[in-house]
């Protein structure tokens, strides 16, 4: 079962410009977690938001969430080259002892 | 350093032939798990285990079996029953399920020939 669907599939921005991935899911959480994946390599955790917090924020980094929606956002500011990664969301099902991850967010940041 | 050690990084495999990939972590947690990611795609759960000698399957467990005789150590065999096993394996752990922040290993990369 897919729980998160990131959006879009592929961005790609100019250097400086801000970055901004949504992230769909379908049943109760108990936080939900924004991974990134450089080609080829594993996946890094960069922040964790729980359901009962609307925002958070991590150096040029800012996660919205709103569980009514069962949407959430990363917001990635002044992007680097860097940056070029793929971004994956993860939720904690309430009903499972499992991290679902979606397909992902995959950015290209141009010099 | 603490961390999650997977090895082999690269693996060639015949078809018909059983391989098992090694995951190790020093980092004391509880939870481990194994996903599998096809190109261009997202993470796939395969087997998770919360404590020792206990797992469960996720959501594409048929072809791969797995153990946990040591906390430390979570190893998986993709079988020759699984039909198209070629793929990146990325093994994680967590302190506990509770919270679930994932550490990840660098990944193995299998190929069948």
């Amino acid at each position: 079962s897919q729980q998160g669907e990131e959006d879009p599939q592929a961005l790609s921005i100019q250097e400086g410009e801000n970055a901004t991935m949504n992230c769909s899911y379908k049943t109760s959480i108990n936080n939900l977690q924004w991974y990134r994946q450089n080609s080829g390599r594993g996946l890094v955790h960069l922040i964790l938001i729980r359901s009962n917090e609307r925002e958070k924020h991590s150096g040029r980094l800012r996660v919205t969430l709103d569980t009514s929606k069962k949407s959430s956002s990363l917001l990635i500011t002044a992007s680097r080259a860097a940056d070029t990664a793929s971004y994956f969301c993860a939720t904690d099902e309430t009903s499972y002892d499992k991290v679902i991850f979606g397909p992902g967010t995959s950015l290209s940041v141009i010099p | 350093d603490g961390g999650i050690t997977q090895s082999p990084k690269y693996l060639f495999r015949k078809e018909g032939q059983n391989v098992t990939l090694s995951c190790e972590q020093n980092l004391n947690h509880d939870a481990m798990y194994w996903y599998r990611q096809d190109p261009g795609q997202g993470l796939r759960l395969i087997y998770y285990s919360q404590i020792v000698n206990d797992f469960q399957k996720g959501d594409i467990a048929e072809g791969y079996s797995v153990s946990r005789e040591k906390k430390e150590s979570f190893p998986l065999t993709v079988t020759s029953a699984q039909k198209n096993p070629t793929a990146f394996y990325l093994c994680a752990s967590s302190i506990t399920r509770v919270a679930n922040v994932l550490t990840f290993g660098a990944g193995s990369r299998l190929t069948v020939l």
